[in-house]
Formats: structure tokens, sequence, C-alpha cells
């Protein structure tokens, strides 16, 4: 299985501010040149929520301030100026591979 | 729009078997690139994903191993839908559970929680 580690469990950002999150895959994702890497925000009561593919392919409707890179084992979801609907879970999902794999998690708060 | 419209019970008891549909509109179970999934989350395994079914010329099922032995995904055609069958239930399956299409997971259903208990 491709193990999914994220960092840090939880960060606090003050508003406006920017926030980086890293994930880190325990084997290379790429697939036809494409690194198969998704970014979910989750809030409470509601189900995961896909904002970024193929490791920086935004999904349609999110807001440009969020952005993901990486390569490789790599890869790190930005937000930039938070805003308050900022405030969420955020999960890597791997899905070079199955089983899909998802991170553990990185709780996004307001300073 | 896609929309993924989950059912089915919130209690099961130990041994017996859980089930849930997952009604699919704006697309269709035999889409021929499309793959069909469930997923369950927990505090204390996160998010978890359990098996997938998907159409290419003839039906295709993936399992989580931790539930494979347990598990059963189908499609029905004539309703547009697909569901998940988790035999044997414990306390540990007590979790939200999930449908949810495609690889990168773009639709989501809204979500089941499901409590194992007597």
């Amino acid at each position: 299985d491709v193990v999914m580690t994220q960092s840090p469990d939880s960060l606090a950002v003050s508003l406006g501010e920017r926030a980086t999150i890293n994930c880190k895959s325990s084997q290379n994702v790429l697939f036809n040149n494409m690194e198969s890497l998704a970014w979910f925000q989750q809030k409470p009561g509601q189900p995961p929520k896909l904002l970024i593919y193929w490791a920086s392919t935004r999904e349609s409707g999110v807001p440009d301030r969020f952005s993901g890179g990486g390569s490789g084992t790599d890869f790190t979801l930005t937000i930039n100026s938070l805003q308050p609907e900022d405030v969420a879970v955020y999960y890597c999902q791997q899905y070079y591979s199955i089983p899909l794999t998802f991170g553990g998690g990185t709780k996004v708060e307001i300073k | 729009q896609v929309q993924l419209q989950q059912s089915g019970p919130g209690l099961v008891k130990p041994s017996q078997t859980l089930s849930l549909n997952c009604a699919i509109s704006g697309d269709t179970v035999s889409n021929n690139n499309a793959a069909w999934n469930w997923i369950r989350q927990s505090p204390s395994r996160g998010l978890e994903w359990l098996g997938r079914t998907y159409y290419r010329s003839e039906w295709h099922n993936d399992y989580a191993v931790s539930v494979k032995s347990r598990i059963n995904i189908n499609a029905d055609t004539s309703k547009n839908q697909f569901s998940l069958q988790l035999n044997s239930v414990t306390a540990e399956d007590t979790a939200v559970y999930y449908c949810a299409r495609g690889w990168a997971l773009d639709f989501w259903g809204q979500g089941t929680l499901v409590t194992v208990s007597s």
C-alpha cells in the first residue's frame, strides 16, 4: 500500500496569511507523466470536497488561493490569503494504485 | 451535475450485515470511464477506502484487504445505483460511510453514520 503522511497535524494561521500543508507518499505516484495526487477539504458534518487533482489542477469552482504543487513523493497544498471559510481539515489522497489511500489530515485554524 | 444519494440503516447489530445504497444522478453506474467507491471514516482509522466497482465491457471489483473476506459491492443498472454489503460487523465497523465517484474522488454522497451496537 502507498502510505500517505501529512504534516503538520494542525496549524494556526492569521487571516490573510499563507498556510502550507505537506504530504509525503511512500512511493512515487507518477502515472502517464501525471502525479496521481489529490487534495480535499472537509468541514464538520460534510463529506470531503475535492480541491486539487493531478497534484496541481484546481477543481472547477475552487478559489485560486488554493494551489497544489510537488512531484515524486513530496507534495504541498498552499492556501494563500487564508479566509475564515477555509477553516477545515485537509487531506491528501493518492490514486496511483489500489487501495486508494489518504493522509491523516491537517487541521487549519485561524490564529 | 453528478449527485450521489445514500440510503440505509444507521444502526446494525453485531455479527449482522451492514447494507447501504448509493443512487446516482447525472451519470450512469455503467459509465466506461467511471469507478464507484465506498469509503468510511472513523476517528481511529481516518479515511479508509473499502472497495469499488466499475464497468469495462464487464463488471470489475476491487476490495481492501482489511475487509476482503466480508465485503460485496454490486451495481444495479436498472436503478442506476451501487450498494455496499459488509458482513459479520463488529463495533470496529462503526463509522461514517461514504460513496464516491472516480479515482480522484470528485463527487461524494452525504455520508451515513453507521453504528454497530446491540
